[in-house]
């Protein structure tokens, strides 16, 4: 069974810095690319950044281009999203989502429960 | 910027019947396009990948079509349990998108 769990999250100054992480299981991880997705508190969904199944080719969102950093450990099994000079309006609750990849596309298929960040004095 | 445009953004509906939402982007996408369900304080679960294609475990009420710039995702004899938020997602591109989500309430 895929599963996908984050932690890390939690209360946050602004301008200071937080990293949340996501544990997989259940699926060779090293084969995936991986996603990270956020849902501020009663909005939609906001996708924030991609990295390859490698971990060589990243991409960002603009609201967050060089503010964050993704990153994964194949050997752990675990994706990482280091937020830095965090704002009010990075508060949400963040996703990490598998992305597979077939002949006709590639789609976020599994998501995690989400971890809760809240930038506030 | 690919942008992706839901109709409607709420709909109250009664159980049994038949519910269309509808996607729009902003340019072509081909059959890269995907539902989510997302029920509260739940994350999402994909429904339809590819426009059309129907996720492993979906109830076969739920159905999608469309390609290019038009999609359409229909639930067939609405059930309680289908009262959710429902987002269409591009993966065309970078940066990925999102529609801004149907609200579903059941009567």
């Amino acid at each position: 069974e895929v599963q996908l769990v984050e932690s890390g999250g939690g209360l946050v100054q602004p301008g200071g810095s937080l990293r949340v992480s996501c544990a997989a299981s259940g699926f060779t991880f090293s084969g995936y690319e991986m996603n990270w997705v956020r849902q501020a508190p009663g909005k939609g969904l906001e996708w924030v950044s991609y990295v390859s199944s490698g971990g060589t080719t990243m991409h960002y969102a603009d609201s967050v281009k060089g503010r964050f950093s993704i990153s994964r450990d194949n050997a752990k099994n675990s994706l990482y999203l280091q937020m830095n000079t965090l704002r009010a309006e990075d508060t949400a609750v963040y996703y990490c989502a598998r992305r597979y990849c077939s002949t006709t596309g590639c789609v976020n298929d599994y998501w995690g429960q989400g971890t809760l960040v809240t930038v506030s004095s | 910027e690919i942008v992706l445009t839901q109709s409607p953004d709420f709909q109250s509906v009664t159980p049994k019947e038949k519910v269309t939402i509808t996607c729009r982007a902003s340019q072509s996408i081909g059959s890269n396009l995907h539902w989510y369900q997302q029920k509260p304080d739940q994350s999402p679960k994909l429904l339809i990948k590819y426009a059309s294609q129907s996720f492993s475990g979906v109830p076969s009420r739920f159905s999608g079509s469309g390609s290019g710039t038009d999609f359409t995702l229909t639930i067939n004899s609405l059930e309680a349990e289908d009262a959710a938020t429902y987002y269409c997602h591009q993966s065309s591109s970078f940066p990925y998108t999102f529609g801004q989500g149907t609200k579903l309430e059941i009567k």
